[in-house]
């Protein structure tokens, strides 16, 4: 099946820094990907749609000046999580949708922890 | 919008057989996934379901009634590895984003 990767897998970093995620398609090119965040036993939210050249279409509620996402090529989106602060800390996950009926299935990243101190 | 129902968390033994209930309350469903997720991991794809019916895929099968909003997804001869939380996830309204249930959290004891 279709691999996502993502890096850093965990980070910690300062309240007021920023963190950069990335999310990877090895062996598809994915136009659309997504990001999510989940806390502790909660569900996965979407914070939000992206694509390939253009913009994020964020979530409602979802601060788009804080969490800053580039999808500048087929293979790679970016999460930049801005001025960092405690309540930032969660599991961020990304997926990557490959296209094709019936499914259009999603395929998840590993993950990123982040902890923000 | 959509509301996703799920038991919060379920025990059970090894070898035994569980299932895990999901109702849903949405406009122009569309299909329905089941994903598991070990702690700390991301969720991996088990089943989708858009007709009514069981679909069975080794230990594990998925059933879907529309017209109740119902799925279930029965998990046989359990292991402990199976131990994770199970994910019902709702595609509707045209969208093929889906909106993902709380979670089951299942525990499976010796």
């Amino acid at each position: 099946g279709a691999v996502v990767s993502q890096h850093p897998s965990r980070v910690i970093c300062k309240s007021g820094t920023s963190v950069k995620i990335e999310c990877r398609s090895l062996d598809f090119q994915a136009t659309t990907m997504f990001w999510y965040r989940q806390f502790p036993k909660q569900s996965l939210m979407l914070m939000a749609t992206s694509n390939e050249g253009s913009k994020a279409t964020y979530e409602q509620g979802v601060e788009k000046d804080k969490f800053l996402i580039n999808h500048a090529s087929l293979t790679l989106s970016t999460l930049t999580v801005t001025s960092a602060h405690p309540e930032d800390s969660s599991f961020y996950i990304c997926s990557a949708l490959e296209r094709g009926p019936p499914r259009y299935e999603q395929y998840f990243g590993p993950g990123t922890r982040l902890t923000v101190t | 919008g959509q509301n996703i129902d799920q038991p919060t968390e379920m025990t059970a033994t090894e070898g035994a057989i569980v299932q895990i209930n999901c109702t849903y309350q949405t406009s122009g469903f569309n299909g329905l996934f089941w994903y598991q997720q070990h702690a700390g991991e991301a969720p991996t794809f088990l089943s989708y379901n858009v007709l009514d019916g069981l679909e069975e895929k080794g230990r594990f099968s998925s059933f879907l009634s529309r017209s109740k909003g119902y799925s279930y997804l029965l998990l046989k001869e359990l292991q402990m590895k199976d131990s994770a939380s199970y994910l019902c996830a709702v595609r509707s309204g045209g969208s093929y984003i889906p909106t993902f249930g709380r979670g089951t959290s299942l525990i499976v004891h010796p």
